[in-house]
C-alpha cells in the first residue's frame, strides 16, 4: 500500500489560516470516512486532532477542522499560533482492512 | 485515562528478532471494541503502520511487513506484543503502540521506544 500524499511543508503567519491536503485513492481516503489527523511535536508521540474526517476529540481546539472531497482530505488550522508549529500526518482505513499514513507535512509559523 | 507504555531491548543485531511489549493501564485491554496497534517511525521520516490485534487474537498486518511480523495479546497481563523477524538497519526506528478507537483512529499512544538494529 502506498502512503497518502501530503505537501512536505506549509507555512503561515500568526493569525492566518492554512490548509494541509492528504490525497489517496478510492481504496482508502475516497472510500471511507475514516480519515484522521495527527499532530506531532519533535520528540513526542503523535496526538489525535481529527477523526472520522471532521470530528474533534475532546480537548482539541476548534481552530482545527477537517473535510474531505473525493480522494482528498484536508486539515485546516485557523488563527495560526506558534504552538501549532509541528508535523502533521493524515491516516486512513483501507479496503484491505489495513491503515495507511500520509507522508507528513511540516507546519511552520512565520 | 488509558495509558500505554512500550518496553523491550533498545538494540537488536541484524538478522535477529525484534521483540517489544506494550502494557496498557487505566483500563482493561479487553473492555470495549478496541483494536491495539503498532506503528513505527524512522528518524526524520514519517509514520508507518505495522499491524493491529483484537483481544480475540484476530490480526491484520501491513502487507509490506506481513511476512516478518507477529502481533500477539496477553489479556491476563493487559499487554500486547510485537515480534519482527530478520531485522536489518532499515528497521531502526521509534516504535509506538497505540489504541485503535471506535472509528479507526489512533486515539491513545505510548511515548515510543527507539530500537536500533546494529551489530
Amino acid at each position: 500500500q502506498s502512503a497518502l500524499t501530503q505537501p512536505a511543508s506549509v507555512s503561515g503567519s500568526p493569525g492566518q489560516s492554512i490548509t494541509i491536503s492528504c490525497t489517496g485513492t478510492s481504496s482508502d481516503v475516497g472510500g471511507y470516512n475514516y480519515v484522521s489527523w495527527y499532530q506531532q511535536h519533535p520528540g513526542k508521540a503523535p496526538k489525535l486532532m481529527i477523526y472520522e474526517v471532521s470530528n474533534r476529540p475532546s480537548g482539541v481546539s476548534n481552530r482545527f477542522s477537517g473535510s474531505k472531497s473525493g480522494n482528498t482530505a484536508s486539515l485546516t488550522i485557523s488563527g495560526l499560533q506558534a504552538e501549532d508549529e509541528a508535523d502533521y500526518y493524515c491516516s486512513s482505513y483501507t479496503s484491505s482492512s489495513t491503515h495507511v499514513f500520509g507522508t507528513g507535512t511540516k507546519v511552520t509559523v512565520l | 485515562q488509558v495509558q500505554l507504555q512500550e518496553s523491550g531491548p533498545g538494540l537488536v543485531k541484524p538478522s535477529q528478532t525484534l521483540s517489544l511489549t506494550c502494557t496498557v493501564s487505566g483500563g482493561s485491554i479487553s473492555s470495549g471494541s478496541y483494536y491495539w496497534s503498532w506503528i513505527r517511525q524512522p528518524a526524520g521520516k514519517g509514520l508507518e503502520w505495522i499491524g493491529r490485534i483484537y483481544t480475540s487474537g484476530s490480526t491484520n498486518y501491513n502487507p509490506s511487513l506481513k511476512s516478518r511480523v507477529t502481533i500477539s495479546v496477553d489479556t491476563s497481563k493487559n499487554q500486547f506484543s510485537l515480534k519482527l523477524s530478520s531485522v536489518t538497519a532499515a528497521d531502526t526506528a521509534v516504535y509506538y503502540c497505540a489504541r485503535v478507537g471506535l472509528v479507526w483512529s489512533f486515539d491513545y499512544w505510548g511515548q515510543g521506544t527507539l530500537v536500533t538494529v546494529s551489530s
